[in-house]
């Protein structure tokens, strides 16, 4: 069974502080996903990374997603209070399908 | 609409009561699965299809859920007997096709409460 681990589980920053959360497996994917998704609403994507060391930049959001296509980060600098939420990373099943291993979920709350 | 659409939004029904869930993909997407999402917790898939056939059923947690797909498009989650550990929000998802990094958009889900 494919496992996603990811942490923290919470986080609560003050607004302009930095923060990373990190997605760790044992097992390989295809390519992995960061959703944010908000009370009452489906998953919002935000990146996708396919290829091992792949770093991609979304204004102040990076992801990267590790050499041997296992883990994931995302970082944000200087979080402001609407970057708060649930974020989920997600790894495609390489089996085929592309269906989605999620993680727990890392809820942040980003205080003024 | 331009997103995935699901309905009802919300669905209260008694333990041992059968329910149907609705989802509308995305117009010319392929690839439609269900996710399920229980308080607090990331998301379990549960079915993928592809047009109107279902390659991977693996996450069904029990022969009471049953979902079918017609005309590629509408889909349709059963849960048969309902039981209180049903309880969670049940998310469908759509994209273009299956193949390797594609996005999958999600919908707001149904979120049912089993008294």
């Amino acid at each position: 069974t494919q496992l996603l681990e990811q942490s923290p589980q919470f986080l609560s920053i003050q607004e302009g502080e930095n923060l990373t959360v990190y997605c760790n497996s044992s097992s390989v994917f295809s390519s992995l996903q960061w959703y944010r998704q908000e009370p009452g609403e489906g998953p919002v994507l935000l990146v996708t990374v396919v290829t091992g060391g792949e770093v991609k930049k979304l204004k102040r959001l990076t992801f990267q997603f590790g050499d041997a296509r296992k883990d994931s980060s995302l970082h944000i600098t200087a979080a402001q209070p609407g970057d708060t939420g649930l974020y989920l990373c997600a790894g495609a099943d390489p089996g085929g399908y592309n269906k989605l291993i999620f993680g727990a979920g890392t809820r942040l709350a980003v205080h003024p | 609409g331009a997103g995935v659409s699901q309905s009802p939004s919300n669905k209260v029904t008694e333990k041992g009561k059968d329910v149907e869930l609705r989802c509308d993909p995305i117009s010319g997407h392929t690839a439609l699965y269900w996710y399920r999402q229980r308080l607090g917790q990331g998301l379990e898939f549960l079915i993928y299809f592809q047009g109107n056939s279902a390659p991977d059923k693996s996450g069904l947690p029990s022969d009471r859920f049953s979902a079918e797909r017609t005309g590629e498009s509408v889909s349709t989650l059963t849960i048969q007997r309902t039981q209180q550990e049903d309880s969670a929000v049940y998310l469908c998802a759509s994209s273009a096709f299956q193949g390797k990094g594609q996005p999958q958009h999600f919908g707001d889900g149904t979120r049912l409460s089993i008294l």
